[in-house]
């Protein structure tokens, strides 16, 4: 069964300095892996998909991939105080019946001003 | 504007009764989805459904049963209501059921505290 963690526990960060988080999943024949961000009483937020190992970048948020070594990290540019939120890993198979994701337990994001 | 909606935001339930949990999504999306978020515990996957059909299901306990009504639709009916069901419910949906490089978008949850 597929087990996905995440670390660290939590960060804190100065606002404009870059912030990176890891996920490790367990399945190395997962190929589908996303970040969401979920700030407090909110619904999930899609940052980032990633789908082959290297690099995905969408706006101030960059997946680094590496299916190798189970490692897929989430690096947040110029992290501003409204980036404070609780960061979710996200892993599945593409064309699996069901998209079924499995998640991490996520990183607590706090960006000081 | 949120195109889940999820209703109630909040509910509190005694032990033993039923609960419905609604989900609507205006997104055009042809596959839905049920996860629940339990205190310290990762978001995790229940059922999913596709043009109104059941793909999968992860939900060990019959108590808890989805039921669509349309095709936009995917309600959650939980019965027996245990202290343990306390959790926040996420709807989701996405394009199409396979775990394809298409979204899967979140409703905001409904959370659920079972006294």
């Amino acid at each position: 069964q597929q087990k996905v963690q995440q670390s660290p526990e939590s960060l804190t960060v100065s606002e404009g300095a870059m912030a990176s988080l890891n996920c490790t999943f367990s399945d190395g024949t997962s190929n589908n892996f996303r970040w969401y961000r979920q700030h407090s009483a909110k619904g999930l937020e899609v940052l980032v998909s990633i789908f082959s190992d290297g690099e995905k970048e969408e706006g101030r948020f960059t997946a680094h991939l590496n299916r190798a070594n189970l490692h897929v990290s989430l690096h947040i540019r110029e992290p501003q105080p409204s980036d404070s939120a609780v960061y979710l890993c996200a892993v599945s198979m593409t064309n699996s019946a069901g998209n079924k994701l499995t998640f991490g337990i996520g990183t607590r994001v706090l960006v000081r001003p | 504007d949120p195109k889940i909606i999820q209703k109630p935001k909040y509910l509190v339930a005694v032990t033993g009764s039923e609960k419905i949990l609604i989900c609507e999504q205006y997104l055009g999306h042809n596959a839905m989805y049920w996860y629940r978020q339990s205190a310290k515990k990762p978001l995790e996957f229940m059922f999913s459904y596709s043009y109104q059909k059941l793909m999968d299901n992860q939900t060990a306990s019959s108590r808890f049963q989805p039921q669509s009504s349309k095709k936009n639709h995917l309600d959650l009916q939980i019965t027996a209501l245990k202290p343990d069901d306390s959790a926040t419910y996420f709807c989701a949906s996405s394009q199409d059921s396979l775990g394809g490089t298409g979204q899967l978008y979140f409703g905001e949850g409904s959370k659920l505290t079972v006294l």
